[in-house]
């Protein structure tokens, strides 16, 4: 069974603009997280979407957004991007609606200049 | 909130016995993990334990919960070269798929 695939794999952006990144969940997974990791901050939590749907949120600002769509593909865009963006951010799937284990992709190296 | 702490650094001789430790602040967590991250890489799950449970054993792997204290540990045996790299805890609670994770131990075996 194919694991998590995120895309693109690595990113330069300037400030100002705008980003999206793609994560494909394990097949059958229909909640897909997202992280970002910094040396600073450490994972931190994003938010995370179950069928189609915003279930929880962390504490980022609104730049930072996420859909999901019928096929449990999720993107997160970050808008306004600012150097401390600067980040792998990593997304994880998993099965059921409540509480299971979650599986990480690779990730996506963003570099704001 | 909660809070999720580890040790920074952690090195051991290839064959030995490593033991990384984590406590965590929020007593309805539900699950604990232990992730290992290799240089560029994401994150590979190693383990789990469910919270009413005291111990798991996996292969090399052995993961111990005290649940009074907040306490886990992540057993490696006999540990490899390959073994090297960052290894997280991280626990998540009934409020769906949201992991805390700690700061990670790095760890470095040596020839």
């Amino acid at each position: 069974k194919a694991g998590v695939t995120q895309t693109p794999r690595y990113l330069i952006k300037t400030r100002g603009q705008q980003v999206t990144l793609s994560c494909s969940p394990i097949s059958g997974h229909r909640s897909v997280s997202w992280y970002q990791q910094t040396p600073g901050q450490g994972l931190q939590f994003l938010f995370e979407y179950f069928s189609e749907t915003q279930r929880n949120k962390g504490n980022f600002p609104g730049r930072f957004s996420g859909r999901q769509f019928s096929n449990s593909r999720s993107e997160m865009n970050v808008s306004t991007l600012e150097l401390g963006d600067s980040a792998l951010y990593l997304c994880a799937s998993s099965r059921a609606d409540t509480t299971d284990t979650q599986y990480f992709g690779p990730g996506t190296r963003l570099t704001v200049l | 909130g909660e809070d999720v702490e580890q040790s920074l650094f952690l090195s051991v001789r290839e064959g030995d016995s490593s033991v990384i430790n984590c406590t965590y602040t929020d007593s309805s967590s539900t699950y604990l993990y232990w992730y290992k991250q290799e240089p560029g890489a994401g994150l590979q799950l190693l383990t789990y334990i469910f919270s009413n449970m005291d111990m798991k054993q996996d292969q090399r792997l052995t993961v111990l919960l005290n649940k009074k204290d907040k306490h886990l540990s992540l057993r490696i045996a006999d540990t490899q070269t390959g073994d090297s790299a960052i290894y997280f805890c991280a626990e998540s609670n009934n409020a769906g798929n949201m992991l805390t994770f700690g700061g990670g131990t790095r760890l470095m075996v040596k020839p």
